[in-house]
């Protein structure tokens, strides 16, 4: 089974700008949570997705909005982008309701200057 | 809103000395989970506990779930190199959504 992809790996955008970070879930897996993890901090909640609807969401003003697809893929996009913005992020499929882990992708590393 | 911390933040052992890491939710959890993430990498899910006073091993690794649902420890007996890296604790509230909450870490060093 494929685990989960995330693309692009590192990306470097201006303050102002907008950018939009990609994930493919691991197979047979229905909802998508998105984290983002400072350097030397825990994963933060941003939202989750789930039957293509927001199911969720963390302190993370309005610019940061996703997107789920039927194929259960999904993006996250991030307006107005500020430095504070720069972090590792995390996309982490699952299945609903149940009793297992989350399997994480690799992550988008995005640097804003 | 729910917190989860974790001590000690870091944590620097002789290798084949032992190493725990405590996990405290401000709020009672529905399960716990353990992830450990590797220098540069990315979360790995190790193991969820569901049931209060649960305890489960894998190998070295011993996991613990406290009998009020709201704590949680790691300890890892004679640790190796392969050991090194930063874990959390991810908690899910009883009266939350779907949302998973990450404890602030626990890294880990091993000294050859």
């Amino acid at each position: 089974e494929t685990g989960v992809t995330q693309s692009p790996t590192h990306l470097i955008k201006t303050r102002g700008q907008q950018v939009t970070l990609r994930c493919s879930s691991q197979s047979g897996h229905n909802t998508v949570s998105w984290y983002q993890q400072a350097l030397g901090q825990g994963p933060q909640f941003i939202f989750q997705y789930y039957r293509e609807e927001e199911n969720g969401r963390g302190n993370f003003p309005p610019r940061f909005s996703g997107l789920q697809f039927p194929n259960y893929s999904s993006e996250l996009n991030v307006n107005a982008l500020e430095l504070d913005d720069s972090a590792l992020y995390l996309c982490a499929s699952s299945v609903r309701d149940r009793e297992f882990g989350y399997t994480f992708g690799s992550g988008t590393r995005l640097t804003v200057v | 809103g729910q917190q989860v911390m974790q001590i000690p933040q870091y944590q620097h052992v002789q290798e084949g000395e032992d190493f725990t890491t405590y996990c405290n939710s401000s709020t009672t959890l529905s399960n716990i989970q353990w992830y450990k993430q590797r220098p540069g990498g990315h979360p790995v899910f190790l193991i969820q506990l569901v049931k209060s006073g649960e305890v489960k091993k894998q190998k070295r690794l011993t996991f613990q779930f406290g009998e009020a649902k709201k704590n949680s420890s790691l300890h890892i007996t004679a640790t190796q190199t392969t050991d090194v890296g930063t874990y959390f604790c991810a908690g899910r509230s009883n009266f939350g959504n779907q949302k998973l909450t990450f404890g602030t870490g626990t890294r880990l060093t091993i000294i050859p």
